[in-house]
Formats: structure tokens, C-alpha cells, sequence
């Protein structure tokens, strides 16, 4: 089983609306880093959440960690095209030590209508 | 002004030719790393890199060998392509040190092997 479960996997809204895409977790998350994908580049880093509890946004996005650090949610508030796209979480498990391995899950497809 | 770049971004070859792909970053950090997305999306590591030595290696066949000439660069050398090994490859680098890091991915190489 995959260590990284994330919903929905895809996702389609009209222009304007807000939406949420879940990250969850069985173990403990020391980062939990969440990144977006355009078809046919790379992957483009948006936040990353260490603290339980710990809650960051960018513009019309907002990521949030729980405070037992197993759960992230990303929002989108008044989706527009542009951010349509993939979006990944990913965990690193190395507990604080040097080398981010990081984890990801399978993502989730947001396609938003105009 | 590119951070993480790879070279080729599309490659095209048949089952048992050796093919290399290269990465070069240019933020100045001190870890790289190999990742494989498969055709679901879904991304796993492959490598890592620490100041040219090697820190992870993710049961990958030894088909695959990394080589870090110096801190700004990892290639990835691919012997006896296999159809499996079809993915887009991508390259990341990261600071190192205590704590986690956000780490800054290249555009991808697209590896189709026929």
C-alpha cells in the first residue's frame, strides 16, 4: 500500500469555485511538501508545512497540517484556469536528519472550466 | 536563469541501447537527486546524491548508474534499455542540513523506448 493516499484523485471545477485536495498519511510527517505539475514540465514547489498545526498560503492557495502531522489539505479559493494542473504531496521521512527522501503520493488531476 | 536543467528533454531509442541523461543545477546546493514518474503519475525516487557521494539508492536495477562529476551535476547512465523503463525522469536538487528542504526539480526527460 502506498504510504502517501491522496483525494480526490482527480478533480474537475468550474472557474470561481473552491476546492480541496487531501493528503493523508500512516506515519508521521516530518515535511510534508506540496508541489503542482503542468503536462510536460516539471514540478513547480508551492509550500511546505513542518509544524502540527501549521498553516501557509500563496495567494489563492492555502495548505494546512494537522496537528498529529499525518494529514495535509490544500485549498484553492476562486479556482481559475491557470491553476489547473497535477498536484502532489510528498513526505519526508527522514525525521529531521540531512537527506530529503521524499515520498510522494499518486496526485491529484485538477482540470478547471472556464 | 535556470535553476535545475536536464538534457535531453525527449528521448527516443530501442530495447538494449545504453542511453545517458544529464543534470545540472546551478542554485549552489549540495544534494541532487533521480526520480522516475511512471505513465499513472506516479513519482518514486531513485537516487540521491550528497557532495558527490551516493546517500540513497531505491532498488533500482543496476542497469541504472548515477555519476556526480562534481556538486552541480548528476547524470544518469541507462545500460540495456528495457520497455518498462519508459517514464519521464526527473532531476531535483536541495540544500542539506538539518531539517527539510524544499527540493527544486528539472523539466523532465521524456524516455520512450520502443
Amino acid at each position: 500500500s502506498q504510504e502517501l493516499e491522496q483525494s480526490p484523485q482527480s478533480l474537475i471545477v468550474q472557474e470561481g469555485k473552491n476546492l480541496t485536495i487531501n493528503c493523508t498519511s500512516s506515519k508521521t510527517l516530518y515535511g510534508l511538501y506540496w508541489y503542482k505539475q503542468k503536462y510536460g514540465e516539471g514540478l513547480i514547489f508551492l509550500m511546505m508545512l513542518q509544524k502540527g498545526g501549521e498553516e501557509k498560503s500563496h495567494e489563492k492557495i492555502t495548505a494546512k497540517l494537522d496537528e498529529k502531522k499525518q494529514q495535509s489539505s490544500l485549498h484553492i479559493t476562486a479556482s481559475q484556469p491557470s491553476h489547473a494542473g497535477i498536484y502532489l504531496c510528498g513526505a519526508d521521512r527522514g525525521g529531521g536528519t540531512s537527506y530529503g527522501k521524499l515520498t510522494f503520493g499518486q496526485g491529484t488531476i485538477l482540470t478547471v472550466h472556464p | 536563469d535556470t535553476a535545475v536543467s536536464q538534457t535531453p528533454k525527449y528521448l527516443v531509442t530501442q530495447m538494449g541501447n545504453d542511453k545517458s541523461i544529464k543534470c545540472e543545477q546551478n542554485l549552489g546546493h549540495d544534494t541532487m537527486y533521480w526520480y522516475k514518474q511512471d505513465s499513472k503519475k506516479f513519482l518514486k525516487i531513485m537516487f540521491s546524491y550528497n557532495n558527490k557521494e551516493l546517500i540513497i539508492n531505491e532498488t533500482v536495477p543496476n542497469r541504472f548508474s548515477p555519476k556526480s562529476p562534481d556538486k552541480a551535476h548528476l547524470n544518469l547512465h541507462i545500460n540495456s534499455l528495457e520497455l518498462g523503463d519508459s517514464a519521464v525522469y526527473f532531476c531535483a536538487s536541495s540544500r542539506s542540513g538539518r531539517g527539510s528542504y524544499e527540493q527544486y526539480f528539472g523539466p523532465g526527460t521524456r524516455l520512450t523506448v520502443t
